[in-house]
């Protein structure tokens, strides 16, 4: 079966850095991604990830370790406009099929 | 460059009628997937269109079908409405493939099914 977990909701402080964790079990893997969803928008691309490393862009980094089914999202000196959802996301099977975990809410505090 | 469009934004339903939602993607993109979110379940797969082909099928009973039309343009029905079926529709698009860009998503359409 195709499995995708990461924590419901997180709170962290502005200016602080957080760690949002996502572990994986699906049958094929074509890559990671991470989507930040702010209340009442679309999901926005973040990161993609395919090989094993730390991928960074900007203040946002994204890691993946194919071996063990985990990659995490690191977000750096936090601002208030951080404060979404961000959805973890596979890429599978021969026709490239994204399936989506079900988000993590990160609520920043002032 | 326009972005992904979907309507209606909003749109109200009763039990048991049947709902058709509306998708153009991205000039120059041939792939358009639909997802149904909600609260509780997240993101969850519908279906992909690529060149007016079904590509992949999510685990939804049959009331929920779709197509895509020789300029990329989608369209999802749904029949039969159930109080369940209430949620945000989102399409997306890609250019073939999401490898290395990921999708890009429309705002949504918000269906109410009372």
């Amino acid at each position: 079966g195709q499995n995708i977990d990461q924590p419901t909701e997180m709170t962290a402080t502005e200016g602080a850095i957080v760690q949002i964790n996502c572990t994986y079990q699906t049958s094929g893997f074509n890559g990671l991604f991470w989507y930040q969803q702010h209340a009442g928008e679309a999901p926005t691309f973040l990161s993609y990830n395919v090989l094993d490393g730390l991928e960074e862009k900007g203040r946002f980094s994204s890691f993946l370790s194919r071996s063990k089914g985990y990659s995490y999202l690191l977000l750096k000196e936090l601002q208030m406009k951080d404060s979404a959802s961000y959805l973890c996301a596979v890429m599978t099977g021969r026709d490239d099929k994204i399936i989506f975990g079900k988000g993590t809410r990160l609520h920043i505090l002032p | 460059k326009a972005g992904v469009t979907q309507t209606p934004r909003y749109l109200i339903k009763t039990r048991g009628q049947q709902v058709t939602l509306s998708c153009s993607p991205i000039s120059g993109h041939r792939s358009v997937s639909w997802y149904q979110q909600t609260p509780g379940q997240g993101l969850q797969f519908l279906f992909e269109y690529f060149s007016e082909t079904q590509r992949n099928k999510g685990n939804f009973p049959g009331r929920f079908s779709g197509r895509q039309f020789s300029n990329s343009r989608s369209e999802m029905n749904v029949s039969t409405l159930e109080l369940g079926d209430s949620a945000l529709y989102l399409c997306a698009s890609s250019p073939g493939t999401a490898r290395n860009y990921g999708y890009t998503f429309g705002s949504g359409t918000r269906l109410t099914v009372v």
